[in-house]
Order: structure tokens, then sequence, then C-alpha cells
């Protein structure tokens, strides 16, 4: 499993409150990134990290935040949450050292927003 | 047009059926292909990875690809109830990750 945990792996907030998702690694991945997973969509890529205190945006960025103070940490923080970002939230890391293009996922945070 | 096309399903089949399922894509640069399987209510988990054109086989599993027609396959043999899961295709050009595509997924039931 890559030694990916996710943290929590259940909430339910309500509108205009802020939520934060915990991704922690154990092996030391460089690569972290978060994305969303919603029906007719796929997973899309919110934002990820090459390094501590370097991220970047991804595809659907708008309205998160992410923070990397350690390297087996990477967390997501919904600002102001909205209806829209009720998803399932995957973690998910590039193996270091290999030459390869994969990413391993975590087991996934359902956030639903009311 | 999206970047990666994949049927949705869902895809109902007997037992020791042979499965195919299949992606498109319209990105050339894509050097990457990957398969991953997801069990409800679980994460990806990565089933076949290949660079490039050509075929990989891992038991029950092949992965092809064709980049002339820019079109990937998985085949399952011997399908078994074990293998009813979501099936996403994955695609990249490399650099690190930022440029990672996936498919919708199909959702696969193998009937006993």
């Amino acid at each position: 499993d890559a030694g990916i945990t996710q943290s929590p792996r259940h909430k339910v907030t309500e509108t205009g409150t802020p939520v934060t998702l915990r991704c922690h690694q154990t092996e030391n991945h460089r690569y972290m990134y978060w994305y969303r997973q919603d029906p007719g969509h796929g997973l899309r890529l919110i934002h990820y990290s090459y390094g501590v205190k370097d991220t970047d945006k991804g595809e659907v960025s708008d309205g998160y935040s992410v923070s990397r103070s350690k390297t087996e940490d990477f967390l997501l923080t919904l600002e102001s949450a909205t209806s829209s970002q009720t998803s399932v939230y995957f973690c998910a890391i590039r193996p270091s050292g290999e030459s390869t293009d994969t990413q391993y996922f975590g087991p996934g945070t359902r956030l639903t927003v009311l | 047009q999206k970047e990666v096309e994949q049927d949705p399903g869902p895809l109902s089949v007997p037992e020791g059926a042979i499965v195919s399922l299949n992606c498109t894509y319209s990105n050339s640069a894509f050097q990457y292909f990957m398969w991953y399987r997801q069990y409800s209510r679980k994460g990806p988990e990565l089933l076949m990875y290949t660079y490039s054109s050509g075929n990989k086989e891992d038991g029950r599993f092949t992965a092809q690809v064709d980049k002339s027609s820019k079109y990937i396959s998985l085949f399952i043999r011997d399908s078994q109830p074990s293998d009813s899961a979501t099936y996403l295709c994955a695609m990249s050009a490399g650099n690190y990750g930022q440029n990672f595509v996936f498919g919708p997924g199909t959702r696969l039931s193998v009937l006993p």
C-alpha cells in the first residue's frame, strides 16, 4: 500500500466551514499529490508537491490550498467548504528513484459538505 | 474531445470469460501507460504499467499499447468474480506526474 495513510477517512461538514485533510507517508517520497474523484470525471489533480514547501496547482485547484512542512505530511485545506467539494479525496505518491512515472494511492477520504 | 476516453460500462461477463478493456487518447506525448484496479470504496491499485508501445503480460493480465492508433487495452483471461471492480486507465508524458491523466473508469462485474 506504499505506506500511505489518510485522515480522516470520512467527514461530514457544513457549508462555509474550514476542512483540513491529511496525507501521511512513511517512505520519504519526494512527490505527493492530491486528487478528487467524482462520477463521470474520474480522478482530477488538485495540487501536488515536489518537496518540502514546494507545491503547485493542478487542474482543479480553485477553493483548495495545500501545505507541506515535513516530507511525510501533505495537507489539503478547504478554506470555506462548498457543496461542490463533496467528493472522495485521494492522496498519491510517486516513488522516488524510479525511472518510471507511476503513482500509488492512499485509501481515500470521503467528504460530504451539507 | 476529452484527453482520455474510456467506456464507463458497466460490463458484465460470466466467470472464465476473456475481458477486454480499452482507452483511447489524443495526446501523442504520452509515453507511460498504466492500468489501475479500484474496488468499491477503496483507493486505486496499480495493476499494470507499460512504457511506450508493445505488450506486457502478468499472470492473467495483458496490457497492450498501440501508440500509432493512440489506443491501449487491458485483457483479463479466465476472469474471476474477484476481478469485479472499476478499471482506470492512466497515462503520462513523464514530468513527474504533473500531467498524469486518468480515464473515468470501466465498471466490470464477473458473474459466478
